[in-house]
């Protein structure tokens, strides 16, 4: 059974940075791509950043570039996005999910909320 | 590609039918052929569950309920015999051009 489990969300202030981890089971997870999407109640659903089998690619929307890096770990069958500059519009839950050869995500995690306050 | 959702309310009688629109303002067929759009279930307290891809197909498990349909920049999901599992929210997300980009959601409850 795939699982997709997020780990490292919190309440952190303006400015500081956090990193989220997704623990991945039940497939191979270094011959898929991977991906982050966040969920706010305001802006809806975000796609935020993918990265190809091997970590050698990777891409991220506008409104986080600069500031957030996507990247894995085989070896550990895990995801990462790293956050910094963190600011309230990046409130959210966010979500790893597995990517498919259909430019899409057919496995989602169950998400961590990520609360940017003072 | 902004992709906008009608209606962003559907109330439905249990049993009878339901559709959805979705359109994009460009068209979602990919310069290798294949159209990539999607929909998308959230169940109350849920993450999504992706129930179509490329249009029309259904992912393992949907209920043949479930069809989409469409082309080029319009698009709709319809449920036939509702039933009260499928309250939730119904996300459409293009694949075709980055970035990836969702709908704002079509809200299903039962009347």
């Amino acid at each position: 059974e795939v699982q997709l489990v997020e780990s490292g969300g919190g309440l952190v202030q303006p400015g500081e940075s956090l990193r989220l981890s997704c623990a991945a089971s039940g497939f191979t997870f270094s011959t898929y791509w991977m991906s982050w999407v966040r969920q706010t109640p305001g802006k809806g659903l975000e796609w935020v950043a993918n990265i190809n089998r091997d970590g050698s690619a990777k891409d991220h929307v506008d409104s986080v570039k600069g500031r957030f890096t996507i990247s894995r770990d085989n070896a550990k069958n895990s995801l990462y996005l790293q956050m910094s500059s963190l600011s309230v519009d990046d409130t959210a839950v966010y979500y790893c999910a597995r990517e498919d050869s259909v430019n899409s995500c057919d496995y989602w995690g169950q998400g961590t909320l990520v609360t940017v306050s003072s | 590609v902004v992709v906008t959702q009608s209606p962003l309310s559907l109330p439905v009688t249990l049993g009878q039918s339901a559709s959805m629109s979705c359109r994009s303002s460009q068209s979602l067929v990919h310069s290798d052929g294949n159209t990539y759009l999607n929909w998308f279930q959230q169940r109350p307290g849920q993450s999504p569950r992706r129930l179509i891809y490329e249009v029309s197909h259904r992912d393992s498990g949907v209920p043949d309920r479930f069809s989409g349909s469409g082309s080029g920049t319009d698009f709709t999901l319809k449920i036939s015999r509702v039933e009260a599992e499928d309250v939730g929210i119904y996300y459409c997300m293009q694949g075709t051009h980055w970035p990836r980009t969702f709908g704002q959601g079509t809200k299903v409850e039962i009347k």
